[in-house]
């Protein structure tokens, strides 16, 4: 397995809460990716770092956001939780060479009541 | 918008049967394509990578690729159940290695 974890790997909040995912590797890759996936959705997007303090926007980013202080962390927030973003979440890392493709972490299995 | 489009299934096949997974992609520009296998409940494992026309096979799998179709297959030989899984098919959409992915093919092999 690719040194990914993520952390926590499920929760429970409320409505209005503040939640922060973490994404922690030990493989020293450049890029890392926080998707979202849910029934008839896929994976999806959300943001994605290309280096520290390096991020960008996703196909699904609004009421999220991103930071990467070091290379092996890249944290999601979500400001205000909502239950549309009830969902599992993953993180991947990708070493840039096109062939290596993304390898995704174990997922956070998050709920918004 | 760029799309990955494949069927949802399930797809059923007996024990020892060849499965086909089709995926089609509206970016004619895309360069890579990829599988991915995941099981219920975890998280999408990187299985095979093709970038040429043609056919690429890896053990019991073969990829296969018609960019003039925008058609992406995979083929799963001597299917087992332990093949039971959904199959993702992702393209490379550009800068940063940015994947966009199909909703994913369900596929079941039955005893």
């Amino acid at each position: 397995d690719a040194g990914i974890t993520q952390s926590p790997r499920h929760k429970v909040t409320e409505t209005g809460t503040p939640v922060t995912l973490r994404c922690h590797q030990t493989e020293n890759h450049r890029y890392m990716y926080w998707y979202r996936q849910d029934p008839g959705h896929g994976l999806r997007l959300i943001h994605y770092s290309y280096g520290v303090k390096d991020t960008d926007k996703g196909e699904v980013s609004d009421g999220y956001s991103v930071s990467r202080s070091k290379t092996e962390d890249f944290l999601l927030t979500l400001e205000s939780a909502t239950s549309s973003q009830t969902s599992v979440y993953f993180c991947a890392i990708s070493p840039g060479q096109t062939e290596r493709g993304q390898y995704f972490g174990p997922g956070t299995r998050l709920t918004v009541l | 918008q760029k799309e990955v489009e494949q069927n949802s299934g399930p797809l059923s096949v007996p024990e020892g049967a060849i499965a086909s997974l089709n995926c089609t992609y509206s970016d004619r520009g895309s360069q890579s394509f990829f599988w991915y296998r995941q099981y219920s409940g975890k998280s999408p494992e990187l299985i095979m990578f093709i970038y040429s026309n043609g056919d690429k096979e890896d053990g019991r799998f073969t990829a296969q690729l018609n960019k003039a179709s925008q058609y992406v297959s995979l083929l799963i030989r001597d299917s087992q159940p332990s093949d039971s899984a959904t199959y993702l098919c992702a393209v490379n959409t550009g800068g940063g290695n940015k994947l966009t992915f199909g909703t994913g093919t369900q596929l079941k092999v039955e005893l």
